[in-house]
């Protein structure tokens, strides 16, 4: 089986400061992470992704993430948060396998304000 | 990154007509797909897993006569709605992937309102 948690509903930053998204998994086998941004009325928008190799992954929108396989955490995070990130983030797990079904958090809302 | 592209984006419908959703894949081949439903501010709930040429998986709890899926081809694959009632109101996304390597695109969603 495989899981998400994403421990806060919601994450309130000012503009400019550094933001942070939680993640924790669990799996049993190798995971593969990935994070999506979701505006309203929309589908989901793909971030960034860890599958193997560094565990700090740079991804769109100059969001990056860091894989802990101790921690089993995979939290999302920007140095500068702008009032444009301000959206539903969604963390998903997969573990490899052929049936490309992917596992989500619950989400969590950010509002960065200006 | 691959398209996927659903359609319609809004739809308002009747209670107890049927209403189709297509997903295409623009620009890749997708054996499989996957439907989701999304109610507001929540998660998204995998509602059936779509496969080209057979038959859908459904989740626990999905009426697979209700939520009919069809994947006749390698690029589309249809969600059906068959007499919709209020409580089918929702959001409903698909999305298909290039492997399990790979990361999954999502359609933009279809906004269903029953009335």
């Amino acid at each position: 089986a495989q899981s998400v948690a994403q421990p806060e509903d919601q994450v309130n930053v000012a503009e400019g400061n550094p933001l942070t998204v939680k993640c924790t998994y669990s799996v049993s086998g190798n995971p593969y992470l990935f994070w999506y941004v979701q505006y309203p009325n929309r589908g989901l928008q793909f971030l960034l992704k860890y599958i193997t190799g560094d565990n700090l992954v740079k991804g769109s929108y100059g969001f990056e993430a860091e894989f802990n396989k101790s921690q089993t955490s995979f939290h999302l995070k920007k140095p500068s948060a702008l009032v444009s990130d301000s959206a539903l983030y969604f963390c998903a797990v997969r573990v490899q396998s052929n049936d490309y079904k992917l596992s989500f958090g619950a989400g969590t809302t950010v509002t960065v304000r200006a | 990154g691959a398209v996927v592209s659903q359609h319609p984006s809004r739809v308002i419908c009747k209670s107890g007509t049927s209403v189709k959703i297509e997903c295409r894949s623009l620009d890749f081949q997708a054996t499989t797909m996957f439907w989701y439903r999304q109610f507001p501010k929540k998660s998204l709930m995998l509602m059936a897993t779509s496969n080209e040429g057979s038959k859908a998986t459904y989740e626990q709890g999905v009426e697979k006569d209700k939520f009919l899926i069809n994947h006749a081809s390698l690029t589309l694959s249809t969600l059906t709605v068959t007499s919709a009632h209020p409580e089918d109101s929702s959001f409903y996304i698909c999305s298909a992937s290039l492997g399990s390597y790979t990361e999954a695109f999502f359609g933009q969603g279809t906004r269903l309102t029953v009335v």
